[in-house]
């Protein structure tokens, strides 16, 4: 069964730590992306990334960075939270097909930022 | 830049019936992808149906089928004989040609016995 790994279901920080939300995919999938849930507003993209070493801003990326050393892994760091980036943050994947193909979930971080 | 609006921040429903959600979108792609996504309490997404837009035939996927009006930038999801496992948040989505998601706020859909 393919699977997108999020590596916290809950998380709690504080204000002004670095925060590292890591992603694992085991379907050697080129694209991944990070975007936050919030209620109301649905999901928006934060990163992406196409490639190995590479990445793209999406709609909201400040505050945020990404790091995408490996194929299977992105990870999203946090380099102050701050109390407005309590939120759900879903990882996802998809190959490299284009338009249509459909995305793989995590299950979401619960990040709280007190 | 596309858009996606879901004007019903929930919907509530029967068990056996039907239900619609609605959604817009504004998109400037010529060729793109509209799905809709549910989101149960376990938080896993999960790809209930996608159409494609040069596509006129809509798509239905079992209890699921979708009305795509393409001149009206419409595209609404009908749930048919509802189940008590339906009940979960619906997000309505679409797609440039790099394959990125933009998605609407959501439909709470909440089935009663």
């Amino acid at each position: 069964d393919v699977k997108v790994t999020q590596s916290s279901r809950y998380l709690v920080k504080r204000t002004g730590e670095k925060v590292f939300l890591e992603c694992v995919q085991d379907m050697d999938h080129e694209n991944m992306f990070w975007y936050r849930q919030d209620p109301g507003l649905g999901l928006r993209l934060i990163y992406f990334s196409y490639d190995v070493k590479m990445k793209e801003k999406g709609d909201i990326p400040e505050g945020y960075s990404v790091s995408r050393e490996k194929k299977e892994r992105f990870s999203l760091i946090l380099e102050s939270a701050s109390t407005n980036q309590t939120s759900m943050y879903l990882c996802a994947s998809s190959s490299i097909g284009g338009r249509h193909e459909k995305l793989f979930f995590g299950s979401g971080t619960q990040l709280s930022v007190l | 830049a596309q858009t996606v609006t879901q004007s019903q921040p929930e919907m509530s429903v029967q068990e056996a019936e039907t239900v619609t959600l609605s959604c817009t979108y504004d998109t400037s792609e010529s060729d793109y992808y509209l799905f809709w996504y549910k989101q149960p309490p376990s938080r896993q997404m999960i790809l209930v149906i996608r159409q494609e837009a040069y596509k006129q035939q809509n798509a239905t996927e079992n209890r699921f089928s979708v009305n795509f009006q393409k001149a009206a930038k419409s595209f609404s999801l009908k749930i048919s004989d509802s189940q008590l496992g339906d009940a979960a948040m619906y997000f309505c989505a679409s797609t440039d040609s790099w394959g990125k998601l933009q998605f609407g706020a959501g439909t709470q859909v909440v089935v009663t016995p």
